[in-house]
């Protein structure tokens, strides 16, 4: 069965700073891998995500990630944080042969300090 | 209408007493999927349907949950006999096909609150 760990349920860092959110998968098969954001009291959406080809993806509002396949990691960077990236991520996993269906992380909420 | 469509947008309820909840997909979307989001739970996948095929109902936690999806289009989560454990935003999304090949597009959800 699919799961997805998202190591640290609170990370804050300071305006400027590298943003740095980890998340690991467990899949028996290669898998589809996503990063959607959450600001406060809206829907999620999506930030990038991983299916076949180049391992470092890039995606929206200078966030990208690295697919390591080796270390079942899908670790999300931004290399200077400003204070509108405060919102909660999720990392989430789909499976090749699976009805399709997402598996989330249970969230990072990031906090940045002016 | 523009994006995923979820109504209401805040509901309470008192113990015991059923609830639904609606889902308006993006048109077009042939996969639609409900999931809780309670605290410090993050996302709970629930149902996912996939066109015609039979929807993978295995995140359902009881059978008070059940849901369906009439036409194709909007989706009804039903859940009866509601508990405080209920409690929780409801989001729906919608994609144009499998997750793991097209973006999924999340309403605003329902927050359900059952006193």
């Amino acid at each position: 069965a699919q799961s997805v760990t998202q190591l640290g349920s609170h990370v804050s860092v300071s305006e400027g700073a590298l943003v740095l959110l980890r998340c690991n998968y467990s899949s028996s098969v290669p898998p589809y891998l996503f990063w959607y954001v959450q600001y406060p009291n809206q829907g999620l959406q999506l930030l990038l995500k991983y299916t076949t080809g180049a391992t470092l993806v890039k995606g929206i509002n200078g966030f990208e990630a690295e697919f390591k396949k080796s270390e079942t990691s899908f670790h999300l960077t931004k290399p200077s944080a400003h204070m509108s990236d405060a919102a909660e991520y999720f990392c989430a996993v789909s499976e090749e042969g699976s009805q399709g269906n997402l598996i989330f992380g249970k969230g990072t909420k990031l906090s940045v300090k002016p | 209408g523009a994006g995923v469509s979820q109504s209401p947008s805040n509901k309470v309820t008192e113990k015991g007493k059923d609830v639904e909840l609606r889902c308006d997909p993006i048109s077009g979307h042939t996969a639609l999927y409900w999931y809780r989001q309670s605290l410090g739970q993050g996302l709970e996948f629930l149902i996912y349907f996939q066109g015609n095929s039979a929807p993978d109902k295995s995140g359902l936690p009881s059978d008070r949950f059940s849901a369906e999806r009439t036409g194709g289009s909007v989706s009804t989560l039903t859940i009866q006999r509601t508990q405080q454990e209920d409690s929780a935003v409801y989001l729906c999304a919608s994609s144009l096909g499998r997750a793991k090949n097209t973006e999924a597009f999340f309403g605003q959800g329902t927050r359900l609150t059952v006193v």
